[in-house]
């Protein structure tokens, strides 16, 4: 079965500094890993998804992650943050395939942008 | 505008009654999904439905009933019997034919027991 780690419960930063958002996922098999944000009082907006191929995949509102097979990870970045991406980030892995295959998602990352 | 719409907002319920939430999408999705989100602890499965009038429990049950008589439709019921219910409850959809499992969310539905 597959797993989420999302290390940091909060993250606090300063308007216009870099940020990165850990995320660590268990495996036996490939997987399929999401980036989802959540502002508050709302429903969940996906940012961006690995499928396969290039590691460094771009999402929207300037974020991009990273796919680390050999540290089963999947850490988000984005070089400069504004007052308006202070939301719930959730990261979340599927096996992918036919059938009903589970999404599982990690306790999330609250980031905290002030000025 | 397609989407998935989830009615009400907010909903205040008495200690033993039953409440429905309602989910409805025009995207015509196969697949829909009912997921209970608490301070903390993510979100988790419900119930999920693959197909119009088939529907499969997730990790969380009981105290839930579900419904799937219309492909655009998938209303959730809290029961009586549901010991903790206030929470944040997210309708969620999948496209045809995507074995990736992307899902995409409703607004979601503020549940408060008093």
């Amino acid at each position: 079965a597959q797993s989420v780690t999302q290390l940091d419960s909060q993250v606090p930063v300063f308007e216009e500094a870099p940020v990165e958002l850990r995320c660590n996922y268990s495996s036996s098999v490939s997987v399929y890993l999401f980036w989802y944000v959540q502002y508050p009082n709302q429903g969940l907006q996906l940012l961006l998804k690995y499928l396969s191929g290039s590691t460094l995949v771009k999402g929207i509102n300037g974020f991009e992650a990273e796919f680390n097979k050999s540290q089963t990870s999947f850490h988000l970045r984005k070089p400069s943050v504004h007052i308006s991406d202070t939301a719930e980030y959730f990261c979340a892995v599927s096996r992918g395939g036919t059938g009903f295959q589970k999404l599982v998602f990690g306790t999330g990352t609250r980031l905290l942008v002030s000025p | 505008d397609g989407g998935i719409t989830q009615s009400p907002k907010y909903l205040f319920r008495k200690e033993g009654q039953n409440v429905t939430l309602s989910c409805e999408q025009n995207l015509n999705h196969d697949a829909m999904y009912w997921y209970r989100q608490d301070p903390g602890q993510g979100l988790r499965l419900i119930y999920y439905s693959q197909i119009v009038n088939d529907f499969q429990k997730g990790d969380i049950a009981e105290g839930y009933s579900v419904s799937r008589e219309k492909k655009e439709s998938f209303p959730l019921t809290v029961t009586s019997a549901q010991k903790n219910p206030t929470a944040f409850y997210l309708c969620a959809s999948r496209p045809q034919g995507d074995f990736t499992d992307t899902q995409y969310f409703g607004p979601g539905t503020r549940l408060t027991v008093l």
